[in-house]
């Protein structure tokens, strides 16, 4: 199985400032077919069922604030929050999807300062 | 809009079953892979299961093969999560998810909890 790797577990951030959380694969989720890579990222705001962020390294789902962004390659991925605001508050999940069983990330809790 | 209600959660003995139902509405069911992924209290995401659009094909969590199977039927846009032989460690709110490649959609879940 794929093991997914999160730092750091929490981050504390002031609003307005920029917040980064890392995941690691232990195996590249870059697909050899179609070039994409399977990785998405999910928060879990408190209280509420997983949403969806980004899907596959960088594509924001619908209604997602231009504020979140993710990249990277291979088997180190990041997504960043460009100025954190209030509303972001919750646990970030990174998930691949390259093969089954599909493997989350531990959780990074992020939480206002 | 999408919607997706789960049901069937409660509080089991033991080696006893039980079966959740996920009723989807907002969106043409027989054309989306749909997925069951859990959470143990306080414990992060653990995907459960997977079926095909057409219920052609399913994969499992090593964790529960051989004790889950996941089923749907198109007719009533409904999917399915048969869990027999409960252990203590399954344990955990049970999210449907509707997914064509990505989880795009996650149900609000239903508690199961596993105890003697």
């Amino acid at each position: 199985d794929i093991v997914m790797t999160q730092t750091p577990l929490s981050l504390s951030v002031t609003p307005g400032e920029p917040a980064s959380i890392s995941c690691r694969s232990s195996q590249s989720l870059l697909a050899s077919d179609d070039g994409n890579t399977y990785l998405d990222w999910y928060l879990q705001k408190p209280g509420q069922s997983p949403q969806l962020l980004i899907y596959k390294l960088s594509y924001r789902a619908s209604g997602v604030p231009d504020r979140f962004s993710g990249s990277g390659s291979g088997t180190d991925f990041t997504l960043k929050i460009s100025r954190v605001e209030a509303d972001d508050v919750g646990v970030y999940y990174c998930m691949q999807r390259i093969e089954f069983p599909l493997t989350f990330g531990g959780g990074t809790k992020v939480e206002i300062k | 809009q999408v919607q997706l209600v789960e049901s069937g959660g409660g509080v089991v003995q033991p080696g006893r079953s039980l079966r959740l139902s996920c009723a989807a509405s907002g969106f043409s069911f027989f054309n989306y892979g749909m997925q069951w992924v859990r959470q143990a209290p306080g414990k992060g995401l653990e995907w459960v299961a997977v079926i095909w659009y057409n219920g052609s094909n399913k994969k499992y969590a090593d964790s529960v093969k051989g004790r889950f199977t996941i089923s749907r039927d198109n007719s009533r846009d409904t999917l399915y999560l048969q869990m027999n032989s409960l252990r203590v460690e399954d344990t955990a709110v049970y999210y449907c998810a509707r997914a064509y490649g990505e989880i795009d959609y996650w149900g609000q879940g239903t508690l199961v909890t596993v105890s003697s």
